[in-house]
């Protein structure tokens, strides 16, 4: 299985600013995945971030506000810009195995904006 | 209405109970199911993994596929104290397709 290691595991930041989420993996991998874990909901695709191409979006998630670096195959980034108080949300980095099947998780981002 | 929908919970429990979690899905066109685990402050975790209808045991997980009713569960027999944790189902049309995943159900055993 791999390991992830995303950074920071929380944070508190005003309105009107910016988060870069860090997310590094122990092993290469084609894709890597950014979800959205609202309180009391399920999990959410936000995007998938493909080596050397720009990532691919899910319906209601736009790159001006979640834009997504992939610069090489371990490593992805994650940035809530422009935050508001409904960014307020766990955010968490996800791969996949060879043929995935099974997605494995990083320990998530717990964002507070006040 | 939502794709899949998981029995809300919170669920409690004492040691040693068997522990039933429950989806239901809208798609029929989901071929694969999973169910994950998670801890507080803790990404979640793979637990199960099933195609198609039936049922998969590992250990004291059972997970169980009935595809004409659109349901799936997941059994947890002689429930332990370090079972307490959040339950996920989720599920997919293809092998390498996007998940979606059930709301959770929170579950404490309690010793």
């Amino acid at each position: 299985s791999a390991v992830i290691s995303q950074k920071p595991s929380r944070d508190i930041c005003q309105r009107g600013t910016s988060l870069t989420i860090q997310c590094q993996v122990d092993s290469q991998v084609t894709m890597m995945f950014w979800y959205r874990q609202q309180p009391g909901q399920s999990l959410t695709l936000i995007a998938t971030a493909n080596q050397g191409s720009e990532a691919t979006y899910e319906s209601g998630f736009v790159i001006d506000k979640f834009p997504i670096s992939r610069p090489n195959l371990t490593f992805s980034t994650l940035t809530v810009s422009n935050m508001s108080p409904e960014d307020s949300s766990i955010y968490l980095c996800s791969v996949g195995d060879p043929t995935n099947e099974k997605l494995f998780f990083g320990s998530g981002t717990q964002l507070s904006v006040l | 209405q939502k794709e899949v929908e998981q029995d809300p919970g919170p669920l409690s429990v004492p040691e040693g109970a068997i522990v039933s979690l429950n989806c239901t899905y809208s798609n029929s066109a989901f071929q694969y199911f999973m169910w994950y685990r998670q801890y507080s402050r803790k990404g979640p975790e793979l637990l199960m993994y099933t195609y198609s209808s039936g049922n998969k045991e590992d250990g004291r997980f059972t997970a169980q596929v009935d595809k004409s009713s659109k349901y799936i569960s997941l059994f947890i027999r002689d429930s332990q104290p370090s079972d307490s944790a959040t339950y996920l189902c989720a599920m997919r049309i293809t092998n390498a397709g996007k998940s979606t995943f059930g709301d959770g159900t929170t579950l404490t055993v309690k010793p």
